[in-house]
């Protein structure tokens, strides 16, 4: 079955520490990738997209993230986070074979202590 | 750019009457979609829309659920009746092009509490 994991449900740093948060994907082929943003009071939107190419996209606010294919993972990172990133995260996944769904991880709440 | 319009914003009611949702999607889009959010579940998407068109309703609870699209520019999604269970967050998108690669835009979300 088609599902996606973020294996961390909340994350605590610091202002300036590094941000990595996991996405894996069930299983391969040709995908679309997303990463959406909710910020406290506010509605999702989108952060980043992967589609084809260079497997390190980058997206608004300094995010980047890394499609690895074999590893069927697509990771968010930000070198240094600000009091400003304080939101849930969320991986989503397009398969062709369910064209009409993206199918949403859980979502990661990220603080950030100022 | 008015984005996606989502109403009521928030609504209590108590178990067993009708509730409605709407949605109003971004002028040009072509493709809507309902999802509900929940912390058990996360965010599900219920049922999508094309050209106004139903296409994939496969996440649809039950049959005490039930969308329309009349025209280009409004949806509804109808609990009746409404149950505790279904309080969450309801959240209309909508994109150009359908789901296929398309980033999809989001309302502000209905919270629906059901007592």
């Amino acid at each position: 079955a088609q599902s996606v994991s973020q294996h961390n449900h909340h994350v605590i740093l610091s202002e300036a520490a590094s941000l990595e948060l996991g996405c894996n994907y069930s299983y391969g082929g040709t995908v679309n990738l997303f990463w959406y943003v909710q910020y406290p009071g506010q509605h999702l939107q989108l952060l980043l997209k992967y589609f084809s190419g260079d497997p390190l996209v980058k997206g608004i606010k300094g995010f980047e993230a890394e499609f690895i294919k074999s590893k069927f993972s697509f990771n968010l990172r930000k070198p240094s986070v600000q009091w400003s990133d304080t939101a849930e995260y969320f991986c989503a996944v397009n398969w062709p074979s369910s064209a009409s769904k993206i199918i949403f991880g859980s979502g990661t709440r990220l603080s950030i202590r100022p | 750019d008015a984005g996606v319009i989502q109403s009521p914003r928030h609504e209590v009611t108590e178990m067993g009457q009708e509730v409605t949702l709407r949605c109003k999607p971004i002028s040009g889009h072509n493709s809507l979609f309902w999802y509900r959010q929940t912390m058990m579940r996360g965010l599900e998407l219920l049922i999508y829309f094309n050209n106004n068109v139903p296409i994939d309703d496969s996440g649809m609870p039950e049959d005490r659920f039930s969308a329309k699209m009349p025209n280009a520019s409004f949806s509804t999604l109808k609990i009746q009746p409404s149950e505790p269970r279904d309080s969450a967050v309801y959240f209309c998108a909508s994109s150009i092009g359908g789901a296929w690669g398309n980033e999809q835009f989001f309302g502000p979300g209905t919270r629906l509490t059901v007592l």
